[in-house]
């Protein structure tokens, strides 16, 4: 019940591209979602998230999209840049303060100049 | 306003010794979560604690393992004992009352030889 499931585990992509990775949820507690990105010997840092009462989130180049009744969330990444290689994370949490995050088993991208 | 301080950013212990990690939070932020990050592997929850109190320590090991997060100082995450399996990132999370937002510190790597 409190698994966050992600995939692909890393995906290469060309600059200019469009880089997508996918979780999914099971606990229907959580209600608030969002993507963290790390680069190596770096702590995760917030890069968007996402409420369920919206469908999609837009902030610059990434944009979230949330499929309530599928459970599952995505990470968008429009026009890749070599600078987006990182490790993303996703993660669930109920939300309210305090509450733990959980956190997808996180996705290695690569994009290639 | 100084991110999340952890420190030492590298810590090597021979098995039997016991680890210090300390945390500084961002100013402002009561709230202070663990997480660990085994290689290749996403985070793990470990404890959430405010300033005295130990909230949630749902996630820590049963034994070796402690917290604190006294009135003054940095929150400390102690363990007793290592063996070859607690080498990992630790990493410190902080967060202001309220809000669910989560800023990391760069982690501490602990190796136990």
């Amino acid at each position: 019940q409190q698994q966050v499931k992600q995939s692909p585990q890393s995906l290469i992509v060309q600059k200019g591209g469009i880089s997508i990775i996918n979780c999914a949820y099971e606990n229907t507690a959580f209600d608030y979602f969002p993507w963290y990105q790390q680069f190596p010997g770096k702590g995760p840092a917030l890069l968007i998230a996402i409420r369920p009462d919206v469908s999609e989130k837009k902030e610059g180049r990434f944009t979230i999209s949330f499929n309530k009744s599928a459970k599952q969330f995505s990470l968008h990444i429009m026009d890749s840049q070599p600078g987006d290689s990182a490790t993303y994370f996703c993660a669930a949490s109920k939300g309210a303060s305090g509450s733990r995050l959980t956190f997808g088993e996180g996705t290695q991208l690569t994009v290639n100049p | 306003n100084a991110g999340v301080m952890q420190n030492p950013r590298h810590l090597v212990r021979r098995r039997g010794q016991e680890a210090r990690l300390r945390c500084s939070p961002m100013k402002g932020h009561s709230h202070v979560y663990w997480y660990r990050q085994l290689p290749e592997e996403g985070l793990k929850f470990m404890v959430y604690l405010q300033k005295e109190n130990i909230i949630d320590e749902s996630g820590m090991p049963k034994e070796r393992f402690s917290a604190e997060f006294p009135k003054e100082g940095p929150s400390i995450l102690r363990i007793q004992q290592v063996v070859r399996g607690d080498s990992a990132a630790y990493f410190c999370a902080s967060s202001p009352p309220n809000q669910e937002k989560l800023f990391f510190g760069s982690g501490t790597q602990l190796s136990v030889l």
